[in-house]
């Protein structure tokens, strides 16, 4: 069974550009998660989206937005890149909310460096 | 709001001896408790979990103990490995909600 891929491995961007990442949850999951991972910092929460809609964001800025589509894969975008969003970004998905499991399983990341 | 606490940041064991790391968690909702370890270059795997209707659950070598009174959830690995080396985080959540509150890791080196 193929796990959470991510795409794509690195991307490097400079200030003020836009990137986009993208993410295919495991077959059968309909939720994925957004996590930033800073160098040297723990994991924190952006986005969580189920069954095509957004459920709830972290505490960013509105420049990271994302959407997940009817396959239920997603894609998150930040937009007017800063220097301080290089990290990687984790990629999780789970059954979904409907199912009441939210035991995630993370993908290997995104490492985003803007120069 | 929601906060996970999580010590030590770095733990250094001969290899054979124990590994201990604790949590504390701010929200007293909080029902489900993984524990995840990442390797240098990839994401984090689920090692473990409890949920809080039970106090202690052991796979193997790691085992994680939890107190709801107190907030504390650990993570015990005995007779470390070299292998056992990476980062691990604890998290916790309510059950079906949206998201996992993680610490802020843990670096075990595990010497031979």
């Amino acid at each position: 069974e193929a796990g959470v891929t991510q795409s794509p491995t690195h991307l490097i961007k400079t200030r003020g550009q836009q990137a986009t990442l993208r993410c295919s949850p495991i077959s059968g999951h309909t939720s994925v998660y957004w996590y930033q991972q800073a160098l040297g910092l723990g994991l924190q929460f952006l986005l969580w989206y189920d069954e095509g809609e957004e459920r709830n964001r972290g505490n960013f800025p509105p420049r990271f937005s994302g959407r997940q589509f009817p396959n239920y894969s997603s894609e998150l975008n930040v937009n007017a890149l800063e220097l301080e969003d290089s990290a990687l970004y984790l990629c999780a998905s789970s059954l979904g909310r409907a199912v009441g499991a939210n035991v995630l399983t993370f993908g290997a990341g995104s490492r985003l460096t803007v120069l | 709001g929601e906060n996970v606490e999580q010590h030590p940041s770095t733990l250094s064991v001969q290899e054979g001896d124990s590994a201990v790391i604790k949590c504390t968690y701010s929200d007293s909702a909080s029902n489900y408790f993984p524990w995840y370890k990442q390797e240098l270059g990839k994401g984090p795997q689920l090692i473990i979990d409890i949920r809080s209707n039970v106090g202690e659950k052991k796979d193997q070598r790691i085992a994680v103990t939890l107190n709801k009174t107190a907030k504390h959830f650990s993570l015990h690995i005995t007779e470390t490995q070299p292998e056992d080396s990476a980062v691990y985080f604890c998290a916790a959540s309510g059950w079906n909600t949206d998201k996992l509150i993680f610490g802020t890791g843990t670096r075990l080196q595990v010497f031979p």
